[in-house]
């Protein structure tokens, strides 16, 4: 049973607009959720992190909301740019960050 | 750009063989991780490794070994490849992250292993 979960596999956006991701998470531990952003034959690339005693984080474009009580994040990119897509992956962690447990992703296409 | 290269980055096996796959880090990293993505399931830690000769098996160890004789070194060897494992391979290190008291971890840039 997966503890992360991505449930839309793919998303479509017109490029300017918002690009939503969506994420939840069964264990009421984790402590800290990142979003990891993939490109084709590269490795992940850390995007953006909340920790459990937040509920939104911004790093420019990307804004990360945490609502604990739902077991649920979201990533939202404003606005959506052509270059964006890539698939998403979702992760969270025990203890501050040893190991992560990730979900299965999310592929997102900015149409320009 | 944690310093992670692995080797070798494309590999064709056939079933039965043995095969070794190398992560090396040159930033004296304690914590090193093996991943496999597929689709549907995203990254799956297969083993880790929290120091020299000390590892753990994660969610998806069975049919792989690790071993961690050098700080800068994690090998993954899959002693009888099976069909099953064809996969992308990521090798991953854990750093202290922008905020301080919080890790990350950041990835090589993977093997894609086709076992046949």
């Amino acid at each position: 049973d997966q503890q992360v979960k991505q449930n839309s596999p793919s998303l479509s956006v017109q490029e300017g607009r918002i690009s939503i991701l969506n994420c939840d998470y069964t264990n009421s531990m984790f402590d800290y959720f990142l979003w990891y952003k993939k490109y084709p034959a590269e490795g992940p690339t850390f995007l953006i992190s909340i920790s459990s005693i937040k509920d939104k984080n911004e790093d420019g474009r990307f804004t990360v909301f945490l609502n604990k009580s739902a077991k649920h994040l979201s990533l939202h990119i404003v606005p959506s740019q052509p270059g964006d897509s890539a698939v998403y992956f979702c992760a969270a962690s025990l203890n501050y960050g040893q190991n992560f447990v990730f979900g299965p992703g999310t592929r997102l296409s900015v149409l320009p | 750009d944690a310093g992670i290269t692995q080797s070798p980055r494309h590999k064709v096996t056939e079933t039965g063989t043995p095969v070794t796959l190398r992560c090396h880090q040159t930033e004296n990293h304690r914590y090193m991780y093996w991943y496999r993505q597929d689709p549907g399931h995203g990254l799956r830690l297969i083993h880790y490794s929290y120091g020299v000769k000390d590892t753990d098996k994660g969610e998806v160890s069975d049919g792989y070994s690790v071993s961690r004789s050098k700080t800068e070194d994690f090998l993954l060897t899959l002693e009888s490849a099976t069909s099953s494992q064809t996969s992308v391979y990521f090798c991953a290190i854990t750093s202290v992250g922008r905020e301080i008291s919080y890790n990350e971890q950041f990835f090589g840039p993977g093997t894609r292993l086709t076992v046949l």
